[in-house]
């Protein structure tokens, strides 16, 4: 069971360069996250799903983008990276979001956007 | 606007302490706190989640503590050893409740010295 699934691990991009996150999960879960975390802070939420063709912005969904179109993926889309863009960024999936369940994270992407 | 507040940033203890870790938020109204154990370059691991009508949660050398009037939770730690080296952070899942959007602290980086 590999759980929530980041690609890539790394990765290094120029001032105005375009770049997709792969995030997919294999536990039939509904809800999807992405996070940033910045150093020294605490996960910020920037967009979910409620399942396969809905999404909403999160705190700070300004210079992303998603799509949901299966219940397994859930890529993140940054059209013109820049500077403040640099970040670890985190997918996580649950259930149904219900208040007894437990949040499921990928391993990360460490983005820097030089 | 729901705030989430982890001190101290750091500690270090020797191996054998038990240890309080802190977590207070601003507004009470919460429908559950998780706990969550970060790795160097690895994603977060939900340690222990403590629903809105529980005082507290025990997994193990972990007993998390939920007081929502005063806005606060403990994580205790028994024993520490080396391998509970990490950072530790503390989520709240706030009104509506049944979406899984959490608000973080900024973790609290745990050093267990042999």
């Amino acid at each position: 069971n590999a759980g929530v699934t980041q690609t890539p691990k790394f990765r290094i991009l120029k001032i105005g360069q375009s770049m997709t996150l792969q995030c997919t999960q294999d536990m039939n879960h509904n809800y999807m996250y992405w996070y940033r975390q910045d150093p020294g802070m605490g996960l910020k939420l920037i967009y979910y799903s409620v399942g396969a063709g809905i999404t909403d912005k999160g705190e700070v969904p300004n210079g992303y983008n998603v799509s949901r179109s299966t219940t397994e993926d859930f890529p993140l889309r940054l059209e013109l990276a820049a500077p403040s863009q640099t970040s670890v960024y985190f997918c996580a999936s649950t259930l149904t979001g219900g208040t007894n369940e437990k949040l499921f994270f990928g391993s990360g992407t460490q983005l820097s956007v030089l | 606007k729901q705030e989430v507040t982890q001190i101290p940033a750091a500690l270090s203890v020797p191996e054998g302490e038990n240890l309080v870790l802190n977590c207070s938020f601003t507004d009470s109204a919460i429908y559950n706190l998780q706990w969550f154990r970060q790795d160097p370059g690895k994603g977060l691991t939900s340690l222990l989640l403590i629903q809105s009508s529980q005082r507290e949660q025990t997994s193990g050398r972990l007993n998390a503590s939920l007081d929502k009037s005063s806005g606060r939770s403990t994580l205790y730690i028994a024993a520490s050893q080396p391998g509970d080296s990490a950072t530790y952070l503390c989520a709240v899942n706030p009104p509506p409740g049944n979406t899984g959007k959490l608000i973080f602290g900024q973790g609290t980086t745990l050093q267990v010295k042999p």
